[in-house]
């Protein structure tokens, strides 16, 4: 069935490093991924997304790799600050006629320490 | 532009009542979709609704309903409220419906049953 499955549950950094949360997905199927933020009491943000004709892709500090051999997707958080604390997570959607259902991942909690 | 706006934010019922929940989708989006979120089960696809017509639908009991209005407003229901549906029932909107539609989300409404 449809699952995409995180790595780590949680990740601890100092402010400045850089962050690599990860994400595996299980369907060959899925075209569309998307990275959220989480922050507590709030609606997941949109950060970045990837379709599966790319294998990188890059935003303002952010950048999502995607490598559709071994199902892994990842996002790549440079200089982390203290404000990106929050939970992450991966969302894919299957293709077919899954029109906007997103299947999302159980989600990485990233802690930045000043 | 105004983001995707979720009424109520909170809200408490008892076992048995049922609930309507609102979501007005950002300015010009036509797609609405529903997940809920646990601690348990993380972020679950319920529907989706495109054109005042459900796309998609998760696999949730009937008790789950929703419906779109013209001005791509949306609603969803849930009757015979139990315990288990006490989620955070979050709202996303895109600008059409589809594999790679990129999907923004409210706050959310926190339910509570007792």
């Amino acid at each position: 069935g449809e699952s995409v499955g995180l790595h780590l549950p949680t990740l601890s950094v100092q402010e400045g490093d850089n962050s690599i949360i990860n994400c595996a997905y299980s369907n060959s199927a899925s075209d569309y991924f998307i990275w959220y933020k989480q922050e507590s009491g709030k609606g997941p943000q949109f950060i970045i997304d990837i379709r599966s004709n790319m294998d990188k892709r890059q935003g303002q500090r952010v950048t999502v790799l995607l490598n559709k051999t071994v199902k892994h997707l990842s996002l790549q958080i440079a200089a982390t600050q203290p404000g990106d604390s929050a939970v992450y997570f991966c969302a894919e959607n299957a293709g077919g006629t899954s029109y906007g259902k997103l299947t999302f991942g159980q989600g990485t909690i990233l802690t930045v320490h000043p | 532009k105004a983001g995707v706006t979720q009424t109520p934010r909170y809200l408490i019922k008892t076992r048995g009542q049922q609930v309507t929940l609102s979501c007005s989708p950002i300015s010009g989006h036509r797609s609405v979709s529903w997940y809920q979120q646990t601690p348990g089960q993380g972020l679950q696809f319920l529907f989706e609704y495109f054109s005042e017509t459900q796309r998609n639908k998760g696999n949730f009991p009937g008790r789950f309903s929703g419906r779109q209005f013209s001005n791509s407003r949306s609603e969803m229901n849930v009757s015979t409220l139990e315990l288990g549906d006490s989620a955070l029932y979050l709202c996303a909107s895109s600008l059409l419906s589809g594999r790679s539609e990129t999907q923004y989300f409210g706050p959310g409404t926190r339910l509570l049953v007792l």
